[in-house]
């Protein structure tokens, strides 16, 4: 199984760089996944590691550490629409053939003031 | 391509009555998946199909909740003979078969057992 910990709130300023960690255990690692949950709505995907290192994509950055069984989502030049959930999510091979699915963290609940 | 649609969003019944819940993923997506999420949680996998097959279920889903997915296209949930406990948002999402799937959700479908 995979047990999955990040923390449960933050809170930044606008304007400002904020990271949010993710730590895992697993057996058969296959990628890790960042979504972004605001309140009442489906999880949107923000990004993907597979191989250690960052990953960039504009405000956002994901870094992965397979050894350490660690990751961070960065967001930069925070705006208040972040204000959001944000869910590390890990895909494991699993004991069976055909095995994709996710299993998710419980969130980190962002908040992002003036 | 319109997303992946769920519905109904919200779902009112009493204890013990039965409901049922559709999915309609993205057109040329191969895989769906089920999860429940209730407040403060990550997601939870209940069950996935690559196309109309039915390949993996979490041992969390007891006997009275079936999923089909009969033509490979849109799926159902249903649930039996529902409890307060089955409370939550089900979510739906789709992905295709790759070396970096993704999941794409819908919006869910929020059940309140009274």
């Amino acid at each position: 199984g995979q047990n999955i910990d990040q923390p449960t709130e933050m809170t930044a300023t606008e304007g400002a760089i904020v990271q949010i960690n993710c730590t895992y255990q697993t057996s058969g690692f296959n990628g890790l996944f960042w979504y972004q949950q605001h309140a009442g709505e489906a999880p949107t995907f923000l990004s993907y590691n597979v191989l250690d290192g960052l990953e960039e994509k504009g405000r956002f950055s994901s870094f992965l550490s397979r050894s350490k069984g660690y990751s961070y989502l960065l967001l930069k030049e925070l705006q208040m629409k972040d204000s959001a959930s944000y869910l590390c999510a890990v895909r494991d091979k699993g004991a069976g053939a055909g095995s994709y699915q996710l299993t998710f963290g419980k969130g980190t609940k962002l908040s992002v003031i003036p | 391509d319109t997303g992946v649609s769920q519905n109904p969003r919200h779902k009112i019944t009493k204890r013990g009555q039965n409901v049922t819940f559709r999915c309609d993923p993205i057109s040329e997506h191969n895989r769906l998946y089920w999860y429940r999420q209730t407040l403060g949680q990550g997601p939870e996998f209940l069950t996935y199909f690559q196309n109309e097959a039915q390949l993996e279920k979490s041992r969390l889903l007891s006997d009275r909740f079936s999923a089909e997915r009969p033509k490979g296209s849109f799926s159902t949930l249903e649930i039996q003979r529902t409890e307060q406990g089955d409370s939550a948002m089900y979510l739906c999402a789709s992905s295709l078969t790759g070396a970096h799937e993704k999941l794409f959700f819908g919006s869910g479908t929020q059940l309140s057992v009274l």
